[in-house]
């Protein structure tokens, strides 16, 4: 079946260092991808999103990268900071469709060593 | 502007028994979704709530259900429930109406979700 997955379940980044986390997803028909990010005890935050008619998209401190040809996702963060800590997820779905259709990968902890 | 709460935060129940889940969205937002996350399975869509109507079911058995209130407040509830029902269950709110385009950001906003362990 179709899915979203992640290439490291853990990645550990001196602070101020930049960190790339990557994404593989499976649907070719995904048109729209997001990133979350889900502190310890909290629901997931909204990141960046970026639809399939875009290769990159910028945020503060965070880029995506989308590459369409391999199916590939990443989430760049410039500059890490302590608080940058969290598992890090993306989701695909197809943009003109509801949440029924959202399908998350399942993350990756990012640690930000001080 | 208060974000998404749910009640209570951490559960405690035995198979076979019941539970029921409440979730308070922003102010405002009508649309309601729940989710299931676990270690295994990553984060689920369970359904989606809008004007007290169930607009969208994901792929979970009977045994969990849910509602929504006039006030957009919803609650879910598990029967009979599994060890495999373990997990922290989320709700998340949004302005959006489940049908139509996203638009240029996601409008969907996360509570702190419901712990729940079946012991």
């Amino acid at each position: 079946g179709e899915s979203v997955g992640l290439h490291l379940p853990t990645l550990s980044v001196q602070e101020g260092d930049n960190s790339i986390i990557n994404c593989a997803y499976s649907n070719s028909a995904s048109d729209y991808f997001i990133w979350y990010k889900q502190e310890s005890g909290k629901g997931p935050q909204f990141i960046i999103d970026i639809r399939s008619n875009m290769d990159k998209r910028q945020g503060q401190r965070v880029t995506v990268l989308l590459n369409k040809t391999v199916k590939h996702l990443s989430l760049q963060i410039a500059a890490t900071q302590p608080g940058d800590s969290a598992v890090y997820f993306c989701a695909e779905t197809k943009a003109n469709f509801g949440n029924e259709k959202l399908t998350f990968g399942t993350g990756t902890r990012l640690t930000i060593i001080p | 502007k208060a974000g998404v709460t749910q009640t209570p935060r951490y559960l405690i129940k035995t198979r076979g028994q019941q539970v029921t889940l409440s979730c308070s969205p922003i102010s405002g937002h009508r649309s309601v979704s729940w989710y299931q996350q676990t270690p295994g399975q990553g984060l689920q869509f369970l359904f989606e709530y809008f004007s007290e109507t169930q607009r969208n079911k994901g792929n979970f058995p009977g045994r969990f259900s849910g509602r929504q209130f006039s006030n957009s407040r919803s609650e879910m509830n598990v029967s009979t429930l599994e060890l495999g029902d373990s997990a922290l269950y989320l709700c998340a709110s949004s302005s959006k109406p489940p049908s139509g385009r996203r638009g240029d950001q996601e409008t969907q906003y996360f509570g702190p979700g419901t712990r729940l362990l079946v012991l």
